[in-house]
Formats: structure tokens, C-alpha cells, sequence
């Protein structure tokens, strides 16, 4: 089975911190994504990224950026945490058309 | 620019009863659709899927979608409800750009099921 695993479950920062949320998958997936959830909103694709050192800006993308080092690793990176960045985040992979594999979620609250 | 449209934001149904999840969608070229489910505090599962082959599509635990191109639908049934149906269902669909395939998800429709 495909995993994808996030590094926390929950996160709690302040405002103005740096903050760092990390995805890995273990499928060798050359495409890696980010999303954010909210209430009546659905899921709202943040960046993504389909190899190493490659990243392209989804529909919502300010306040954030991302980072692929590695084939398996693709981190978002909050620069400046804001009280509006409070949400889910779901982090996923997925080749070519085949379905997307998804994380269970960060939920993260900025104070 | 592709989008989805849930109509629904909740759906309550008895057990053993029909459900009926409605999608629609807007694509320029042949879509590919997905059906996720949500459970709570979990990340997204999927469904099942539309990639363009048979129009009638089953998936996991019951469920099954139909595709049907001129009414740009793609509806989730189950014929009998289950108290384990309760979860959250998203339905998206896939646009090819760059190298792979970016998803585009309706805002969600929330499954109650009732005794």
C-alpha cells in the first residue's frame, strides 16, 4: 500500500513564527502536492510538484512555499504565520493520472 | 479551467436506504473523475474512479458512480445506507497540465445516516 505520512498530527504556532510541515511517500511518485481544507470550501491545492526541484503555484498560494530536495520529501513552508492560515492540511502523491494517495492531515492552529 | 459542483452540502438518509451523491462538473476536454471519502480526523480515501472506460464505475464498499456525459455528471449511489457510510464525500476532477495530473475537488457533501 501507498503511505504517505505527515509529520504531525496537530501543530500549534504563533503568529509571525516560520513554520515547517513535512510530507514523505514511499511509492517512488513523482508528483507531490499540498492542499488546504476548510469548512465549505473542499480542498484547495496550494503547490505541487512533479520532480525534484520542481514546484508550481496552485490556486492559493500566497503567504506560502514549498520545497522538494528529494524525490520522496515535499515540505510547505509558511514563511510568516497568520491567524488566516489556521486549517487542515493534506499533503498527497500521486504518478501520472492514476488517483492521488493523501496523508491523514496537520491540523494546524496559528495563535 | 475545470471546476465541480456538489449539490448538497448535507445529505441525511435512513439505514438501508438509497444514497444518492450528486457531482457535476465542467471540463474542456475528456475528464477524468474521482470519488474520495473522508472519515473523520483521517486524510482522503479513494472511491473510485472515471478514466474514460465503462460509464458505470464501482468502487469500494458498495458504492458505484455513473458517467454520463451530456448531463456532465457523475453521481455517487449506494443502495442501502450503512451507520459506517457517515463520513465526508468529495468528488474532483483531474486536469493534465505539466507532467501529471492536478485535482480539482467540489466543496463536499456530509453523510448522515440515521437508525
Amino acid at each position: 500500500d501507498v503511505k504517505v505520512t505527515q509529520s504531525s498530527r496537530y501543530l500549534v504556532k504563533r503568529t509571525g513564527e516560520k513554520v515547517f510541515l513535512e510530507c514523505v511517500q514511499d511509492m517512488d511518485h513523482e508528483n507531490m502536492f499540498w492542499y488546504r481544507q476548510d469548512p465549505g470550501l473542499g480542498l484547495r491545492l496550494i503547490y505541487f510538484s512533479y520532480d525534484v526541484k520542481m514546484k508550481e503555484k496552485g490556486d492559493i498560494p500566497e503567504g506560502y512555499s514549498v520545497s522538494r530536495e528529494k524525490k520522496e520529501r515535499f515540505s510547505l513552508i509558511l514563511e510568516s504565520a497568520s491567524t488566516n492560515q489556521t486549517s487542515m492540511y493534506l499533503c498527497a502523491s500521486g504518478s501520472g493520472n492514476q488517483p492521488q494517495h493523501f496523508g491523514d492531515g496537520t491540523r494546524l492552529s496559528i495563535l | 479551467a475545470q471546476s465541480v459542483t456538489q449539490l448538497g452540502s448535507h445529505v441525511s438518509v435512513s439505514e438501508g436506504a438509497l444514497v444518492l451523491l450528486r457531482c457535476n462538473y465542467s471540463s474542456s476536454v475528456p475528464p477524468y473523475l474521482f470519488w474520495y471519502v473522508q472519515y473523520p480526523n483521517q486524510g482522503l480515501q479513494l472511491l473510485l474512479k472515471y478514466t474514460s472506460a465503462a460509464t458505470l464505475v464501482k468502487g469500494i464498499n458498495g458504492f458505484e458512480a455513473e458517467f454520463k456525459k451530456s448531463e456532465t455528471s457523475f453521481h455517487l449511489t449506494k443502495p442501502s445506507a450503512h451507520m459506517s457510510d457517515a463520513a465526508e464525500y468529495f468528488c474532483a476532477v483531474s486536469e493534465v497540465t505539466g507532467g501529471g495530473n492536478k485535482l480539482t475537488f467540489g466543496t463536499g457533501t456530509q453523510l448522515k445516516v440515521e437508525l
